[in-house]
């Protein structure tokens, strides 16, 4: 079975553009975590989708936005980049729409704002 | 406001050993704990977990022990082995419509074992 995958894994943008981030989770899994992880805050937590309804939001600006499909295949979005945004992106994928659910993360996507 | 924490950086130790690794939490709603392990440019790798009605949970070389009452887990990999080596984040979930999807992290203990 397929891990989590997640594209692009490196990105390189400059302040004030938009940005796009994709992740595919595991088959049978239909929700999907997004967490944001830097030197200093370590791993936070983004956002959650389930049946493509946003279920749970991290404390994060509204540029930060994300969609899921009908496959449960979700995008993030970062509007109005800041430098502060440079950061590592992790999907995580779970079976079940419970709380109790391990995740299982995707490589990640590497996001260096200039 | 630091819910979950691994006060220790850093371990090392030797090959064969135990490992143990802590980890303490305050939010007394927090029911449910995993152990994640994380090699640099990878995403982390889910270990074990643990719900709050056990106090243990095994899984090969990785036990996971729980302390309810002193909001306090820890990890224990034996015997520790060189691959071992990587960063180990202790994540806790809490019941509740607000924590959908949602672990929340403590900032990792870099585990190095030595041959």
């Amino acid at each position: 079975k397929a891990g989590v995958t997640q594209t692009p894994r490196y990105l390189i943008k400059t302040r004030g553009q938009q940005v796009t981030l994709s992740c595919s989770p595991i088959s049978g899994h239909r929700s999907v975590s997004w967490y944001q992880q830097t030197p200093g805050q370590g791993l936070q937590f983004l956002f959650e989708y389930f049946s493509e309804t946003q279920r749970n939001k991290g404390n994060f600006p509204g540029r930060f936005s994300g969609r899921q499909f009908s496959n449960s295949r979700s995008e993030m979005n970062v509007s109005t980049l800041e430098l502060g945004d440079s950061a590592l992106y992790l999907c995580a994928s779970s079976l079940a729409p419970g709380y109790n659910n391990e995740q299982f993360f995707g490589p990640g996507t590497r996001l260096t704002v200039l | 406001d630091q819910q979950v924490k691994q006060n220790s950086p850093s371990l090392s130790v030797q090959e064969g050993r135990i490992s143990i690794l802590n980890c303490d939490y305050t939010n007394s709603m927090f029911d449910y704990f995993l152990w994640y392990k994380k090699y640099p440019a990878e995403g982390p790798t889910f270990l074990i977990s643990i719900s709050s009605i056990k106090d243990k949970n095994e899984d090969g070389r990785f036990t996971v022990f729980l302390n309810k009452s002193a909001k306090h887990l820890s990890l224990h990999i034996v015997p520790s082995q060189p691959g071992d080596s990587a960063v180990y984040f202790c994540a806790a979930s809490a019941a509740g419509g607000t924590s959908y999807g949602k672990l929340t992290f403590g900032q990792g203990t870099i585990l190095t074992v030595h041959p």
